[in-house]
């Protein structure tokens, strides 16, 4: 079946470093979505990719989705103490969502 | 207003009984989604609904488990002869429109979920 993994399962950073997560399919996608989930919340729509290729911002926030639509990568710049949880990639073959393995964000002030 | 509502927050329970958790949607919510978290993993799902129509329930793990939702509204999950394994939290999230066609990029609104655990 279709499997969704990211990297690098944890991250620590010191304030105001970057940080990136990388997201693979095994299988093409029609569509991505990552979430946020903060320690001992649920997780938090961020952002949707349709497009091959598309990059989209969030202020610090950069998204971006592969051309063969089997990636996607989050890329924050200058990383905040609010930063701090772990975040989902949510590929879509078909109808249901799969997420993907989390990446767990720290960030140290 | 209100989000997506699950009860109950935390259920305690000896092995071999039944449960059902409880999930109440955005008001005016089409889709219905349960999923199943492991500590530090991603949800995984499990099935859901278009108003009362189960759509996929491909991610039950066994017959031990069922959802309903009779009404287009409230969704139970219920698991019978309950397992230690069972032992997760269990997540619902809703969408405005189904995940189909022009609305397959709808964002899923999740709740608190239920953290069950299978003494």
């Amino acid at each position: 079946g279709q499997q969704v993994m990211q990297i690098p399962q944890y991250q620590h950073v010191q304030e105001g470093e970057d940080f990136t997560t990388y997201c693979n399919s095994s299988t093409t996608l029609s569509n991505i979505q990552w979430y946020k989930q903060r320690p001992g919340g649920h997780p938090v729509f961020l952002i949707q990719l349709v497009k091959s290729g598309e990059v989209k911002k969030q202020k610090r926030l950069t998204f971006q989705f592969g051309e063969a639509k089997k990636n996607s990568s989050l890329h924050i710049t200058a990383t905040q103490t609010t930063d701090v949880g772990t975040y989902f990639c949510a590929g879509r073959g078909t109808d249901k969502l799969i997420f993907g393995t989390g990446t767990r964000l720290q960030v140290f002030p | 207003g209100a989000g997506v509502s699950q009860s109950p927050r935390y259920k305690v329970t000896k092995r071999g009984q039944d449960v059902a958790l409880r999930c109440d949607p955005i008001s005016g919510h089409v889709s219905l989604y349960w999923y199943r978290q492991a500590l530090g993993q991603g949800p995984e799902f499990l099935t859901y609904f278009n108003y009362e129509a189960q759509q996929d329930k491909s991610g039950l793990p066994n017959d031990r488990f069922s959802a309903e939702r009779p009404e287009g509204s409230i969704s139970t999950l219920t698991i019978q002869r309950t397992e230690q394994r069972d032992s997760a939290m269990y997540r619902c999230a809703s969408s405005l429109n189904p995940p189909t066609g022009s609305y397959s990029n709808q964002p899923q609104h999740f709740g608190d979920g239920t953290r069950l655990s299978i003494l």
